[in-house]
């Protein structure tokens, strides 16, 4: 994902607010999405932004949006041992087909 | 369970072999992907299918890489002639768009490993 990048590592105390970063390259993206992949496991879709909003929030989950800088990022609050994974911010192709492209992925280690 | 399943989960064969995956989708959803992950890596975008029709196929990583869908819902990866450069995780996903978000569901992988 070239046209996508994140930072590759995150550490944080358990109960600290976490926060990652992406940016993407597509002014035309519709959608931008937040992926959580866990040790051996699938990705699990966990939030997902419309590109005409600034900022979503879902529970421990705020996403903001600043596209003028195509800057996305994920805050998770009250940051849990169980939140260690690895997050992949993702854009759409706009071009028409509308392919996800995955940044490389930033590794959340939570440490108590 | 009714979520992306891809078969086998493992796969190890020897250098110059074919192999085949296979990914059953959810059923209702339309359009199936496959990415290539290797380790420290993003997934990769190979290809998709919307039903059975293969609308992008320019980013599969060379002529020995097919992918059918021929009745569009299950589909099925293949390699010919593997390398080991060829060993990664391969993940199936599948969608249904609506109002165009492509919230993809991904199945657990296929993890090959060419020796």
């Amino acid at each position: 994902g070239e046209d996508v990048e994140q930072s590759l590592f995150l550490s944080v105390r358990e109960g600290d607010s976490s926060v990652i970063n992406c940016t993407y390259t597509d002014s035309s993206s519709t959608y931008l999405y937040w992926y959580k992949q866990e040790p051996g496991a699938g990705l699990q879709l966990l939030t997902y932004i419309f590109s005409n909003m600034d900022m979503k929030q879902d529970q421990r989950l705020t996403v903001l949006l600043n596209k003028k800088d195509k800057h996305l990022s994920l805050r998770i609050a009250d940051t849990q041992t169980g939140d260690s994974a690895i997050y992949f911010c993702a854009e759409e192709d706009a071009g028409g087909s509308y392919i996800p492209t995955f940044g490389r992925g930033t590794s959340l280690i939570v440490h108590p | 369970d009714t979520g992306v399943s891809q078969n086998p989960r493992h796969k190890i064969t020897k250098r110059g072999q074919n192999v085949t995956f296979r990914c059953d989708p959810i059923s209702e959803h339309n359009r199936l992907y496959w990415y290539r992950q290797t380790l420290g890596q993003g997934p990769e975008f190979l290809t998709y299918f919307q039903n059975e029709a293969q609308l992008e196929k320019s980013r599969l990583l060379s002529d020995r890489f097919s992918a059918e869908r021929p009745k569009g819902s299950f589909s099925t990866l293949e390699i010919q002639r593997t390398e080991q450069g060829d060993s990664a995780m391969y993940l199936c996903a599948s969608s249904l768009p609506v109002a165009g978000s492509t919230e993809a569901f991904f199945g657990q992988g296929t993890r090959l490993t060419v020796v």
